[in-house]
């Protein structure tokens, strides 16, 4: 009930493309839902996060997208640029502690 | 603002030893945080560290172990050394008051062998 299940494994997407990534979750008590990026050689970075109360949440050209009753969220990245290739990580955690459970990370390539 | 440092970098061990990770958290910051990254398996919850007190445990064996020193930083210890335990050691760190938006160090890698 703790996992949180993250897909595709890998994406390739053309520069301009969007880029979307989606996490689903089984445990109800999550209600922080952030995503990472990590570049090669570097520690994850939070790039942007949203709680339930609200259904969409949008910084630049990244967009968290929440569905509550499917436990379900995503991650939409608008036009793509090569220097978005990365691993991108969804994440979740609840009321009872600061433990984050990650999905299992995307790797995204952008082509130019 | 310097943002969490980890030591070492990298970090070679034979099969049976012992390693020890180091990780300086960002000013200000009291809790502390520990993941393994290994190839292939995502991010997992190793320790949390907030006021010098362990907070909570991943489901690692007890050979994995740690301590918050009284300025904040962390030390993670790990014994009896496997190949298995050979990935990225992942420190974080937050306010207390914010403690969902943690931010990471660039890691250490451990490699055993």
């Amino acid at each position: 009930q703790q996992q949180v299940k993250q897909s595709p494994q890998s994406l390739i997407v053309q520069k301009g493309g969007i880029s979307i990534i989606n996490c689903a979750y089984e445990n109800t008590a999550f209600d922080y839902f952030p995503w990472y990026q990590q570049f090669p050689g570097k520690g994850p970075a939070l790039l942007i996060a949203i709680r339930p109360d609200v259904s969409e949440k949008k910084e630049g050209r990244f967009t968290i997208s929440f569905n509550k009753s499917a436990k379900q969220f995503s991650l939409h990245i608008m036009d793509s640029q090569p220097g978005d290739s990365a691993t991108y990580f969804c994440a979740a955690s609840g009321t009872s502690g600061s433990r984050l459970t990650f999905g299992e990370g995307t790797q995204l390539t952008v082509n130019p | 603002e310097a943002g969490v440092t980890q030591s070492p970098t990298h970090l070679i061990k034979t099969r049976g030893q012992q390693a020890t990770l180091r990780c300086s958290p960002i000013s200000g910051h009291t809790s502390v945080y520990w993941y393994q990254q290994a190839l292939g398996l995502g991010l997992q919850f190793l320790l949390w560290y907030d006021e010098g007190e362990e907070r909570n445990r991943g489901n690692f064996p007890p050979r994995f172990s740690g301590r918050q020193f009284p300025n904040y930083s962390s030390e993670l210890n790990v014994n009896a050394l496997e190949l298995e335990d050979s990935a990225l050691y992942l420190c974080a760190s937050s306010l207390e008051d914010s403690r969902r938006t943690i931010y990471f160090g660039e890691g250490s890698w451990l490699t055993v062998v």
